[in-house]
């Protein structure tokens, strides 16, 4: 059991836009900042978003991020085929004094 | 291109030990906070352990606490995992990440796997 709820799933069609919900508490994602990780099949976790809604160099605007109390969001617009993986959001829990992540959700690109 | 570079994984059987080491290029490797964070076969990202800049400052997740720990050499750019006391559900590939601040990793090794079985 996580500590920060994901669905575990979501699909959509190319060209379309999906949105990733990210769900927690005022210990970790209500006083700290969100990230967002995406996994293609087989590699490294690689960074998407980085407080809260930010794009690391290299990062297609395609991403975005927001965050509104104890819950965060992730945009992608314009999918393609290559879009698909596992994302995952993460931050840190005050409380726990650790990091902490999401379940991960797959996304299908129908 | 800076680098994470994993090493030290393999077959171990339980109660047995393993220790991982994550060696660092192309920055300034005594300036960041490092991680490690694990994933089990066909599982998520689980946080691990944290090391700060100067190596004073540790966290552990409460699931390796007292079996694991985790130090660094930054002369030779290497942060290290000492895992003692390993079982089943330690069974993972182990990730080193460089956290760019506030714990968000924006580099992460290839990851070397742990493999916990008689």
């Amino acid at each position: 059991q996580s500590v920060l709820t994901q669905p575990p799933s979501v699909s959509a069609a190319p060209g379309q836009k999906v949105t990733i919900s990210c769900s927690g508490s005022s210990s970790n994602i209500g006083n700290n900042y969100v990230s967002w990780y995406q996994q293609l099949p087989g590699t490294a976790p690689k960074l998407l978003i980085y407080d809260n809604n930010k794009r690391p160099s290299g990062i297609s605007d395609r991403f975005s991020g927001s965050k509104s109390g104890t819950s965060a969001t992730l945009g992608i617009t314009g999918l393609h085929t290559g879009d698909e993986a596992d994302y995952y959001c993460g931050t840190w829990d005050s409380s726990l004094s650790s990091g902490v992540f999401g379940g991960g959700t797959k996304l299908t690109v129908l | 291109e800076v680098q994470l570079v994993e090493s030290g994984g393999g077959l171990v059987q339980p109660g047995g030990s393993l220790r991982l080491s994550c060696a660092a290029s192309e920055f300034t490797f005594s300036s960041y906070w490092m991680h490690w964070v694990r994933q089990g076969p066909g599982k998520g990202l689980v946080w691990v352990s944290r090391i700060n800049s100067d190596g004073y400052s540790i966290a552990y997740a409460d699931s390796v606490k007292g079996r694991f720990t985790i130090s660094r050499d930054n002369a030779k750019k290497t942060v290290y995992l000492q895992m003692n006391s390993l079982r089943a559900e330690d069974t993972a590939v182990y990730y080193c990440a460089r956290d760019r601040g506030y714990n968000q990793f924006d580099q992460w090794g290839q990851g070397t796997l742990v493999t916990v079985s008689s």
